[in-house]
């Protein structure tokens, strides 16, 4: 059974920089063609995709947000970790993390999610 | 930038048959942008339910299709049940990965 689940702090000012965790189990991101990726929703909005590392430690990020984005794994933890630096309040969204399965290609493929949780931006 | 377009809104009877829809502003949509397509309901993470254009999940009902249509990746529900209502996002492959702007489908 996948799981994963995404923690981190719930409110952060802005100009800060953003840390989550995801943590999950049933997997392994050291198995040929796994990745984990992010994935944000502002309240009421659409999904935005974020960035994805995948197995062989590739990384792939958001173009827009790629300056600002830093994704990285621990595999003997089970964890992904994704920095956001200089917050805005218009980053304030319910932040996603995804598995990334084997079975599909490109960097397309979400096939379980975490429950999200919501960073808001706020001084 | 790339932008993925889907209808705001759609209606469907109970039991009735809808497609939903995925454009490119690059172009026509191929088997090359693996389309993905998931279902998300209000308070809940999204769940997918179309991979790599045409293939479901093991969890995906039988009514849920995906395929190509007219330069789009296209979802389709055939027979309606009052628990498809939710929005869907589709998302396109670009070498990078964009979201649609999410179709909000109503069973009425």
């Amino acid at each position: 059974q996948i799981t994963l689940k995404e923690s981190g702090p719930t409110l952060v000012k802005p100009t800060q920089t953003l840390t989550l965790t995801c943590t999950f189990s049933g997997f392994s991101l050291s198995s040929s063609g796994v990745g984990v990726g992010w994935i944000r929703q502002p309240p009421g909005k659409a999904l935005e995709w974020l960035a994805l590392i995948y197995w062989d430690d590739d990384k792939l990020y958001s173009p827009s947000l790629k300056s600002r984005l830093t994704i990285t794994k621990d595999t003997s933890k089970n964890q992904v970790v994704l920095s956001m630096t200089n917050m805005d309040p218009v980053d304030t969204a319910t932040y996603y993390c995804g598995h990334k399965a084997p079975y599909c290609s490109g960097a397309s493929c979400y096939s379980y999610w975490g429950q999200g949780t919501l960073v808001t931006v706020s001084s | 930038q790339t932008v993925v377009t889907q209808e705001p809104s759609l209606t469907v009877s109970p039991g009735g048959t809808v497609t939903l829809t995925c454009a490119s502003s690059t172009g026509a949509v191929t088997s090359t942008y693996y389309a993905n397509w998931f279902q998300q309901k209000p308070g809940q993470a999204p769940r997918a339910l179309i991979y790599s254009t045409y293939n479901k999940h093991s969890w995906t009902p039988a009514r849920f299709s995906g395929s190509l249509l007219g330069g789009k990746a296209a979802l389709t529900l055939s027979g309606a049940q009052p628990e498809d209502e939710a929005e869907y996002y589709c998302l396109l492959y670009y070498g990078t990965v964009v979201f649609g702007g999410g179709t909000k489908l109503t069973v009425l």
